[in-house]
């Protein structure tokens, strides 16, 4: 049992780039998170699903694109990277609290 | 969006002292949490508060949901060195596909 698992652990991508960052729970949870978390700051949702088939818009989704492939896994797409989405990503899936992935870091040059 | 006001930012205490960090917000949650972070790694949930004015403790940690529902407050006795690491606060309306609005985070510092 695994929990949440994130790829990669690190990435470092050219302005205009493109990349999907992966996440899997095998925890069987109907809802999953994608938050950015920036220094000296609280992690902020960007997009979330609450069950496989289904995607919303959280507080910062500008700039991303999510895909819920099916219950399992929820990754997320940058189309275009800019350098102010260098940040780390977590993915979190929940059943009654929300359990977090180890994480992302994303440089954008 | 919500805004959740944690402090403080930091602390740097000595081993054995106990640790207060409190959370603050101009709206009304339904559910409160604490995460701590390690570094390199994602949060993990401490305690979790569905109350108002529920007080709850998990080993050394305390954390109680304020009455107003607009508040909540962490407590750590008798500090060791690996309670170093970083302590959010997290607010959940429950009403919005669940969502988590968080603090900026107590980075906590323990000097043996």
């Amino acid at each position: 049992n695994a929990g949440v698992t994130q790829t990669p652990k690190f990435q470092v991508l050219k302005t205009g780039q493109s990349m999907t960052l992966q996440c899997a729970q095998d925890m069987n949870h109907n809802s999953m998170y994608w938050y950015r978390q920036d220094p000296g700051m609280g992690l902020r949702l960007i997009y979330y699903s609450a069950s496989e088939g289904t995607t919303d818009k959280g507080e910062v989704p500008n700039g991303y694109n999510v895909s819920r492939l099916n219950k399992r896994e929820f990754s997320l797409r940058l189309e275009s990277a800019a350098p102010s989405q260098t940040s780390v990503y977590f993915c979190a899936s929940e059943s009654y609290e929300q359990y977090f992935g180890p994480g992302t870091r994303l440089t954008v040059t | 969006g919500q805004q959740l006001n944690q402090s403080p930012q930091s602390m740097f205490i000595q081993e054995g002292e106990d640790v207060s960090m409190n959370c603050t917000s101009s709206s009304i949650f339904n559910t409160w949490l604490w995460y701590k972070q390690d570094p390199g790694e994602g949060p993990v949930l401490l305690i979790a508060l569905y109350k108002a004015g529920e007080l709850t403790s998990n080993g050394r940690l305390t954390a109680q949901f304020g009455t107003t529902r607009k508040d909540s407050f962490l407590n750590i006795s008798a500090s060791i060195p690996s309670d170093v690491g970083i302590y959010f606060c997290a607010g959940q309306v429950n009403n919005a596909g669940n969502m988590l609005t968080f603090g900026g985070g107590t980075r906590l510092m323990v000097k043996p």
